[in-house]
């Protein structure tokens, strides 16, 4: 059964700290993505990468960075959190072929 | 820029009617069309998709419409079932790029036992 897993379901950080959020996936896919939902504003893309040690920007990756070292794992990181950061963060990882979006439950980050 | 809407936040239907889920596009590069269905606490899951070059998927109870003149695409379910009450996204997806999905806002669908 195909499985994206997310670090933590709920987090709470103070503005300015560090935050990593990680993704792993066990079904050998090439592509994950980091996405945010917003209520009104859907899913927007962050950043994706299409192997490991390459990414891509996204629509809104400004003040977020990303890391791929390993085919399974995709880190999303905030240098330095701030309050309109609190959101829905949601990873997904796709095979080359085909384009179904798989996802993990969502991690929900509120920054105070 | 919102280059996939779903101008509809809401829709309410009764058990067994059919539940009509609109999504209009901007992009006249979209090539490939899915959508989504999200319970809450949960991420994602794909329902059903649909390429440019057809006008008509469906899977079981689901079909999925698309009308690239007026840049429409539509979600039926025939019959609704309450456990079909969810929040559903729709994506599109540019020609030649495999990875830049945009979605749309949602459309939270109830089904009324």
């Amino acid at each position: 059964d195909v499985k994206v897993t997310q670090s933590s379901r709920y987090l709470v950080k103070r503005t300015g700290e560090k935050v990593f959020l990680e993704c792993v996936q066990d079904m050998d896919h090439e592509n994950m993505f980091w996405y945010r939902q917003d209520p009104g504003l859907g899913l927007r893309l962050i950043y994706f990468s299409y192997d490991v040690k390459m990414k891509e920007k996204g629509d809104i990756p400004e003040g977020y960075s990303v890391s791929r070292e390993k085919k399974e794992r995709f880190s999303l990181i905030l240098e330095s959190a701030s309050t309109n950061q609190t959101s829905m963060y949601l990873c997904a990882s796709r095979p080359t072929s085909g384009y179904e979006q798989y996802f993990g439950p969502g991690t929900r980050l509120t920054v105070t | 820029d919102q280059q996939v809407k779903q101008n509809s936040p809401s829709l309410s239907v009764q058990e067994g009617r059919i539940s009509i889920l609109n999504c209009d596009y901007t992009n006249s590069m979209f090539d490939y069309f899915l959508w989504y269905k999200k319970y809450p606490a949960e991420g994602p899951t794909f329902l059903i998709s649909i390429s440019s070059i057809k006008d008509k998927n469906e899977d079981g109870r689901f079909t999925v419409f698309l009308n690239k003149s007026a840049k429409h695409l539509s979600l039926h379910i025939v019959p609704s079932q309450p456990g079909d009450s969810a929040v559903y996204f729709c994506a599109a997806i540019p020609l030649n790029t495999g990875n830049q999905f945009y979605f749309g806002t949602g459309t939270s669908l109830t089904v009324i036992p």
